[in-house]
Formats: structure tokens, C-alpha cells, sequence
């Protein structure tokens, strides 16, 4: 089965860190994009942050840039979110998702979706 | 920053057709998504580059574009189809979501 699924969510104090996975099955995780993903509470979707298949490309949402890293580590199929600075606007339910694949060399629809790990930022 | 521009809700009637718009400058030079988010459920992709339908997706939904306004259109639309649906484009590989529409079946 195609499945991705989050984890490393929690309670973290404003300004504090924390570090998102995202481990992969059921499909060659090496050759896709991925993507990161989020949601605060009854509100909409935020795109956050993709990769590319091998890493040297990456991109970020200006919320998140210079604070969030994204990486990945292929032999570990694992994705990962790295959260520095976390304000109460951070709060929110992260997905990680996989890049359909089919736009060569850019991002593309995202066609498999976790069911998310929360973070919460509060003092 | 790049937006897209969704009505907040939509009504429809069961075995009706339902159009949720999305909008956005020069949407026509990008390719549009959408996404049907059901309640304490993960997105799924319902159309992908505009006008395709991924495998499993129901006929019932289609896509179209003109203009800089993108239209999801739910054709007999079912009870199940009531969800909350995004449309989202990359604005210099970065992406964007609309605000999402609510689709009521009612």
C-alpha cells in the first residue's frame, strides 16, 4: 500500500524547535518530490515546503523561510521538517505529502497525503 | 505574494451540478489543482494540470479553465460530495491554496 505517514508533532513553547518525520512505504520514495503541508485549526491549507526527488532543490512559503528546513533521507525513505522559532501562527496540522511526478523538473499535484501530526506552540 | 480566490460556499441540490470557481491573476499561464477535503480527513486530489482526473476519482468531476478563473464542476452531485474543496497553483514553484470553498448537498 502507497502510504506516507507523519509523526514528531506536540507541545513546543514559543521560539522553541521541533523536528518532523515523514516515513514512506509502498512506493520508490527516491524518484518523487515531496511536499509539506499545513492546516491550523478550521482553517484552510498552506503550502509550506517541497523537495525535490534527490534533495538540492527546495523551496519554501515566505511564513516559513530562514525558521522551517525541509530534507530527506532516501536510504530511510523518511521526509523531515525541521522547526526553528515557532510562534502560535506555527499551530497547526502538518501533512506530508508526495508530488504526483508528472511535471519534470517542477511541482506537480499532490496525490498521497498523510493523516498529519499536530504541532502546537503555546506557552 | 500570489493569491487564489475562492467563493466561501456553495449549495446544491442532490443530483444537481455544482461549479465552485477559483480565480487568480494569470491563472491561465499556470496549471490549476483541486482537492476535496472531507471532515477530519486528509486532501485528496480530485483534478490535476487543469482539466485531468487521477485514476479512482469519479467522472462526475471535472475541471475547466478560462481566463485567469478555473472551474471545479461536480456533475449529479451525491451526498458523499459534501466536503470542503481547494484549488491550489505554483506561483514560482512555490505553492498556493485558495481559501477553500464548502460544498453543502442539501
Amino acid at each position: 500500500e502507497v502510504q506516507v505517514v507523519e509523526s514528531g508533532g506536540g507541545l513546543v513553547q514559543p521560539g522553541g524547535s521541533l523536528r518532523l518525520s515523514c516515513v514512506a512505504s509502498g512506493f520508490s520514495f527516491s524518484t518523487y518530490w515531496m511536499h509539506w503541508v499545513r492546516q491550523a485549526p478550521g482553517k484552510g491549507l498552506v503550502w509550506v515546503s517541497r523537495i525535490s526527488s534527490d534533495g538540492t532543490s527546495v523551496a519554501y512559503a515566505d511564513s516559513v523561510k530562514g525558521r522551517f528546513t525541509i530534507s530527506r533521507d532516501n536510504a530511510k525513505k523518511t521526509l523531515f521538517l525541521q522547526m526553528n522559532s515557532l510562534a502560535a501562527e506555527d499551530t497547526a496540522l502538518y501533512y506530508c505529502a508526495r508530488d504526483q511526478g508528472y511535471s519534470y523538473g517542477s511541482p506537480d499535484g499532490m496525490d498521497v497525503w498523510g493523516q498529519g501530526t499536530t504541532v502546537t506552540v503555546s506557552s | 505574494s500570489y493569491e487564489l480566490t475562492q467563493s466561501s460556499s456553495v449549495s446544491v441540490s442532490p443530483g444537481q451540478t455544482a461549479s465552485i470557481t477559483c480565480s487568480g491573476d494569470e491563472l491561465g499561464d499556470k496549471y490549476v489543482y483541486w482537492y476535496q477535503q472531507r471532515p477530519a480527513q486528509p486532501p485528496v486530489l480530485v483534478i490535476y494540470q487543469d482539466t485531468k482526473r487521477p485514476s479512482g476519482i469519479p467522472e462526475r468531476f471535472s475541471g475547466s479553465i478560462s481566463g485567469n478563473t478555473a472551474t471545479l464542476t461536480i456533475s449529479g452531485t451525491q451526498a458523499l460530495d459534501e466536503a470542503d474543496y481547494y484549488c491550489q497553483a505554483w506561483d514560482s514553484s512555490t505553492g498556493v491554496f485558495g481559501g477553500g470553498t464548502k460544498l453543502t448537498v442539501l
